[in-house]
């Protein structure tokens, strides 16, 4: 069955840097987008940017140049690092998967990153 | 930047009918912005229920619908349960870029 399984929490400090992780099984890894969505506390849904299928990445503007996503297709493993922190930077990240032609369907378990020194 | 917009709450009575919308500051809704529906209960991630603008998944409750209606992506319970009281998003595609919308809190009273 397809699963994408998340890293556990992050506390990250002010500042610095995070990397989640998405473990994808259960399908062809390399047939499908990944996306990355992340959810302030008790606040909506915001799209961050995808890996496609070819391994190419686009961001949301909001985040072009502080986010890097990437993929290893050896292990089915898609990373969303984001540098230089701030509080605001405190959320649930998610990725999400999507077949080609908006086609959304299986999430991640969300994982929890928390800015604080 | 495009801004999608959604109701921020509704309510309705149980074995009703209600319609969520999406809106785009671009413009009309069409199939093009392959729109996307998803329902979040507090402390779950989102769970899919249409894809591009009409198309159920396997999971999707019979009673959900997707459409376009009067320039909008719209999403349409009939025969509303207990259990659909939740956040409902839409997403929407522009450009090369995808917009959530803000979610519509629906109230089941």
């Amino acid at each position: 069955q397809v699963q994408l399984v998340q890293s556990g929490p992050e506390v990250p400090e002010p500042g610095a840097s995070v990397k989640v992780s998405c473990q994808a099984s259960g399908y062809t890894f390399t047939s499908y987008y990944i996306h990355w969505v992340r959810q302030a506390p008790g606040q909506g849904l915001e799209w961050m940017g995808l890996v496609n299928p070819g391994g190419t990445t686009n961001y949301a503007q909001k985040f072009r140049g502080r986010v890097t996503m990437t993929r290893d297709t050896a292990t089915n493993m898609v990373y969303m690092d984001l540098r230089r922190l701030r509080s605001d930077d405190t959320a649930v990240y998610y990725c999400a998967r999507e077949y080609h032609g908006g086609h959304f369907d299986y999430w991640g378990q969300g994982t929890q990153v928390t800015v604080s020194s | 930047q495009t801004v999608v917009t959604q109701e921020p709450s509704l309510t309705v009575s149980p074995g009703g009918t209600v319609t969520l919308t999406c809106a785009s500051s671009t413009g009309a809704v069409t199939s093009d912005y392959y729109a996307n529906w998803f329902q979040q209960k507090p402390g779950q991630p989102p769970r899919a229920l249409i894809y591009t603008t009409d198309m159920k998944h396997s999971w999707t409750p019979a009673r959900f619908s997707g459409s376009l209606l009067g320039g909008k992506a719209a999403l349409t319970l009939s025969g509303v349960q207990p259990e659909d009281e939740a956040e409902y998003y839409c997403l929407l595609m522009s450009g090369n870029a995808w917009v959530f919308g803000g979610g519509t809190k629906l109230t089941v009273l």
